[in-house]
């Protein structure tokens, strides 16, 4: 079956742009998460959704940060004038019930 | 709040040696514990996990980790390195019953040379 699918795979943008990237989770897997990977650090905790409860929101870094997520699907993560420092690879994770975390390949943004 | 530390941002390993990886937790609660592996310009891939059955865990690849509760170590091993084994390995630990919310050390990568 089809895995987390994200696109787009590369993303550049000057300074000061909006820019969304895109996540298709495993189908059924209820939860959602998104995370981002600077060069040479781990994975951060940007924000998780489950089903229908209120998405948590707690690691996302700055109000330019935004996500939504309809229903059970597709979600997408808007960064709103972007900043050098949000150069980094983005990641996407979706699981069912009592089920690891399956990783999409991410989306790699650039910032001019 | 939990938290993980992977001692060794780089390790390098002859091919058909050992591989130890290591990492020690911090959790004021019954961990879930996880290792994630990372190929070039991919996402990540499940490894092992434990999820305080038996504490020596074995995974794919040959890897396996074993959960020391006194040293609060879940440090990652392979008896003989192979190069394809090269790449970036992620710790991560969540809490007992909200096994999907990870948090992630900062990462170790492995160079194998022959």
């Amino acid at each position: 079956g089809a895995g987390v699918s994200q696109s787009p795979s590369n993303k550049v943008t000057e300074k000061g742009k909006d820019v969304e990237l895109r996540c298709d989770p495993i189908s059924g897997h209820t939860a959602l998460y998104w995370y981002r990977q600077r060069l040479g650090q781990g994975l951060e905790f940007l924000i998780y959704f489950q089903g229908n409860s209120a998405p948590d929101k707690s690691g996302l870094p700055s109000d330019r940060f935004s996500a939504e997520r309809t229903g059970e699907s597709v979600s997408t993560l808007t960064i709103q004038r972007t900043q050098q420092e949000d150069s980094a690879v983005y990641l996407c994770a979706s699981s069912g019930r009592n089920s690891p975390l399956h990783f999409g390949n991410g989306t790699r943004l650039t910032v001019t | 709040a939990q938290s993980v530390t992977q001692l060794g941002s780089h390790v390098s390993v002859s091919e058909g040696a050992l591989v130890l990886l290591r990492c020690n937790y911090s959790s004021s609660v019954p961990p879930y514990l996880f290792w994630y592996v990372q190929y070039p310009n991919q996402g990540l891939q499940l490894l092992l996990k434990y999820t305080s059955a038996a504490t020596l865990v074995k995974g794919i690849n040959g890897f396996e980790a074993e959960f020391k509760k006194s040293e609060t170590s879940f440090h990652l091993t392979k008896p003989s390195a192979h190069m394809s084994d090269a790449a970036e390995y992620f710790c991560a630990v969540s809490r007992v019953g909200t096994a999907s919310k990870l948090t992630f050390g900062t990462g170790t990568r492995l160079q194998v040379t022959l």
